[in-house]
């Protein structure tokens, strides 16, 4: 079985801040690791994946991710938060083997941005 | 369409009463996805469809909740017999492939269930 724990329910920091949202996976299969994003009131949106290919994973809006599988973490950063980076965020795992790309999510991290 | 699409986006109704829940995936997506996400909760998986065959359904709660997609397209998840746990977030998700790789889930808006 896979799960995923997200360090930290709520996230605070400032404007212009480095953004740093945990999460440590277990899998008994490699992994693949996903950050979703979801805005009030919308769908969850992809912000990266790692599908077995590079370890340090880019993505949209100026986040990027590190796949550390000794320390079991896919830990999401931005260099400087932006007042519109306010959302939850949500990591997820998949099983890379058979044909049924579930998601197992963690239980998110509220980011809030302070000006 | 140009993204997933749910209906209704919020949906009241009182205990005992069945209800049904609408999922218009991305066109020509393969895989769709089904998820409830409790308050405070991320999302867990129900089911999955690849075009109209329903490979697994080890998500659903109980044999109360039930899922189609008889054209491969449009899904509707049924609840009967509301209860009031079943109160949360459903989520659809399509995916363009069908088995490996790998590919994106999309997400729709979901859709508010709220039992009273």
């Amino acid at each position: 079985a896979q799960s995923v724990t997200q360090l930290g329910s709520h996230v605070s920091v400032s404007e212009g801040a480095l953004v740093l949202l945990r999460c440590n996976y277990s899998s008994s299969v490699p992994p693949y690791l996903f950050w979703y994003v979801q805005y009030p009131n919308q769908g969850l949106q992809l912000l990266l994946k790692y599908t077995s290919a590079a370890t340090l994973v880019k993505g949209i809006n100026g986040f990027e991710a590190e796949f550390k599988k000794s320390e079991t973490s896919f830990h999401l950063t931005k260099p400087s938060a932006h007042m519109s980076d306010a959302a939850e965020y949500f990591c997820a795992v998949s099983d890379s083997g058979g044909s049924n790309y579930k998601l197992t999510f963690g239980k998110g991290t509220l980011l809030t941005v302070n000006p | 369409g140009a993204g997933v699409s749910q209906s209704p986006r919020y949906k009241v109704t009182k205990r005992g009463q069945d209800v049904t829940l609408r999922c218009d995936p991305i066109s020509s997506h393969a895989t769709l996805y089904w998820y409830q996400q409790a308050l405070g909760q991320g999302p867990e998986f129900l089911t999955y469809f690849n075009y109209e065959a329903q490979p697994d359904k080890s998500g659903l709660p109980s044999d109360r909740f039930s899922a189609e997609r008889p054209e491969g397209s449009i899904s509707t998840l049924t609840i009967q017999r509301t209860e009031q746990r079943d109160s949360a977030m459903y989520r659809c998700a399509s995916s363009p492939l069908a088995g490996g790789p790998v590919g994106t889930q999309y997400f729709g808006p979901g859709t508010r269930l709220t039992v009273l």
